[in-house]
């Protein structure tokens, strides 16, 4: 059965305080893992997606990698605006379950000024 | 570019009745896919259209249901509504489906009395 757990659960930071967020996961095949933020009171917005392990992909303060097991999310030099939920997906490639996506649970970020 | 909308953003309702939610795609996208989201559960998918067709299913029951228009456009209906069916419901749309990055609409708070 196709899993993804996130960790840690919570995370509060520092401005400026620099850390990684955890996905372990577990696919038959893996299609492509997913990074999204999540606002209080919004839906998902789309950071990354990542195909096969070695990837990497970057947007400002973010930077997301991926492996055969997991996937890290780096955040250097956070911001209070960085403070939101980050959810990781996992698109497996066979069976009934193709093109959907699993979530994790989500790992909320505090950054504090 | 518009983003993917949904309608209504807010709806009560009371336990036994149904409801129609509404979703409208990001303008060329053909599939659209809709999840359910609860503190307890987090994110779990519902199904996915593409083509007007049904192409995949999440493990709801039959009273979760939904449809897609020759324009992309996609309802969802939940029938003979429990408590247990108050969550954030959330539409999001991809160019094909599949591997391609789904964006996701703000979402209908269905509360259920």
């Amino acid at each position: 059965e196709d899993q993804v757990t996130q960790s840690p659960e919570a995370l509060r930071l520092q401005e400026g305080e620099s850390s990684s967020l955890n996905c372990s996961y577990t696919v038959s095949g893996l299609r492509g893992l997913f990074w999204y933020r999540q606002d209080p009171g919004k839906g998902p917005e789309f950071l990354f997606t990542l195909y096969s392990a070695g990837e990497e992909k970057e947007k400002e303060r973010l930077k997301a990698t991926l492996t055969k097991k997991e996937s890290f999310l780096h955040i250097t030099a956070p911001k209070p605006e960085d403070s939101a939920t980050y959810l990781c997906a996992v698109q497996d490639n066979y069976g009934g379950s193709q093109g959907n996506l699993i979530f994790g649970k989500g790992t909320k970020l505090s950054v504090k000024p | 570019k518009a983003g993917v909308t949904q309608t209504p953003r807010y709806l009560i309702k009371t336990r036994g009745q149904q409801v129609t939610l509404s979703c409208s795609p990001i303008s060329g996208h053909r599939s659209v896919s809709w999840y359910q989201q609860t503190p307890g559960q987090g994110l779990q998918f519902l199904f996915e259209y593409f083509s007007e067709t049904q192409r995949n299913k999440g493990n709801f029951p039959g009273r979760f249901s939904g449809r897609q228009f020759s324009n992309s456009r996609s309802e969802m209906n939940v029938s003979t509504l429990e408590l247990g069916d108050s969550a954030l419901y959330l539409c999001a749309s991809s160019l094909k489906g599949g591997k391609y990055e789904q964006y996701f609409g703000p979402g209908t708070r269905l509360t259920v009395t």
